[in-house]
Formats: structure tokens, C-alpha cells, sequence
């Protein structure tokens, strides 16, 4: 069965940093595409980032370009998010889904709030 | 990047109801559109993908089709499970960008 497990939301100041983690399985990780998407409290999808299977390509929503990195280990079936220079905007459930968003883990909340 | 305009942004329908939504982009995407189902609290679920292929698992009364700018959603027969909000996805190129979503209610 697939799953995919986010973890390491939570709570931070404006100006912060934070680290989100993805565990997959049930699949073969490595031959896959993966992606964060994001979605903000009462509104809709938001993608923020892809990375090729091997992290040769990748691809950043200009919202978040320059703060937020994704990255991945496929030794350890993980997808990565750390996200710099955090604002209030940025307050959201964070979702990795594989591939072509085929399938998504349950999310993790991040909260940027003084 | 590419623009997603769904609609209508809210609808409510009875249980037995056809119910149509659509999705345009801004400009043609081939057939590189997914349909998702989102209830609240949980994480979208793909129901439709490259436009009119049905996901594996997903009932036979959801339908897509369209290419190019204009693409339709349809569940034939609305049941209570549906009650939901639905996105379309453009995954035609990057920036991915999602459709502002239809919320089915029911009447």
C-alpha cells in the first residue's frame, strides 16, 4: 500500500525557519517525481515545488523561490521542504504527493505566527 | 504561468443529480488535466486524470473530457459520498497550477 507520511510542521516565528519530511513506502521511491503542495486555512490547492527522481530537475512556485528548498534521499524512501525567512503567508497545510499528485499523504501543519 | 479558471465556484445539488463542472485554461494544455476530490480535513484524492481517464478505484459516475483550454467534469448520478470540493490540475508544465476549486453542497 502507499503511503506517504509528512512531518515537522508546528509552530514558528515570522522570519523562521523549518524543516518538513516526507516518509514513503509501498512504492519504489526512487523512480518517481515528487511534490509539496500547500494549502492555506479555508482555501484552495497551492503547488509549491517538484523534484525529479534522480533531483536532477526542480521546480519552485515564485512564491516561495529563494526560501524554501526541496530535496530528497532515496537511500531513505524521504522528500524534504526546508523552508527559510518564513511569513504569515506561508501559514498552511503542507501535503507531499508522488508523481503525477496521484497520491498524497495526510499533511502537516505549519503555523507562521508571532 | 498558466491560468486555471474553474467554475462554478459553488454549487448545490440534490442526491440523483447530474452535476458539471468546468475548467479553462489560459492557454492549451493538451489533455494534461487531473480532477481531485477533496472532503474536509483529509487530502485530495485524484479522480481524474490526462483529462478522462478514471482513476483506478474511483466510481464510473465521475467523468472528464475536454482538451486543449476546456475541460468538464461530470458525476452522472450525485451521491452522498460526493458532497465535496473538486480542483482541477494543470500538469502540463510548471508552475503546476490548480483550478480556484468547486464546492458541492448539498440542496
Amino acid at each position: 500500500e502507499v503511503q506517504l507520511v509528512e512531518s515537522g510542521g508546528g509552530l514558528v516565528k515570522p522570519g523562521g525557519s523549518l524543516r518538513l519530511s516526507c516518509a514513503a513506502s509501498g512504492f519504489t521511491f526512487s523512480s518517481y517525481s515528487m511534490n509539496w503542495v500547500r494549502q492555506a486555512p479555508g482555501k484552495g490547492l497551492e503547488w509549491v515545488s517538484s523534484i525529479s527522481s534522480s533531483s536532477s530537475y526542480i521546480y519552485y512556485a515564485d512564491s516561495v523561490k529563494g526560501r524554501f528548498t526541496i530535496s530528497r534521499d532515496n537511500a531513505k524512501n524521504s522528500l524534504y521542504l526546508q523552508m527559510n525567512s518564513l511569513r504569515a503567508e506561508d501559514t498552511a497545510v503542507y501535503y507531499c504527493a508522488r508523481g503525477s499528485l496521484d497520491r498524497w499523504g495526510q499533511g502537516t501543519l505549519v503555523t507562521v505566527s508571532s | 504561468a498558466i491560468q486555471m479558471t474553474q467554475s462554478p465556484s459553488s454549487l448545490s445539488a440534490s442526491v440523483g443529480d447530474r452535476v458539471t463542472i468546468t475548467c479553462r485554461a489560459s492557454q492549451g494544455i493538451r489533455n494534461d488535466l487531473g480532477w481531485y476530490q477533496q472532503k474536509p480535513g483529509k487530502a485530495p484524492k485524484l479522480l481524474i486524470y490526462a483529462a478522462s481517464s478514471l482513476q483506478s478505484g474511483v466510481p464510473s459516475r465521475f467523468s472528464g473530457s475536454g482538451s486543449g483550454t476546456d475541460f468538464t467534469l461530470t458525476i452522472s448520478s450525485l451521491q452522498p459520498e460526493d458532497f465535496a470540493t473538486y480542483y482541477c490540475l494543470q500538469d502540463y508544465n510548471y508552475p503546476r497550477t490548480f483550478g480556484g476549486g468547486t464546492k458541492v453542497e448539498i440542496k
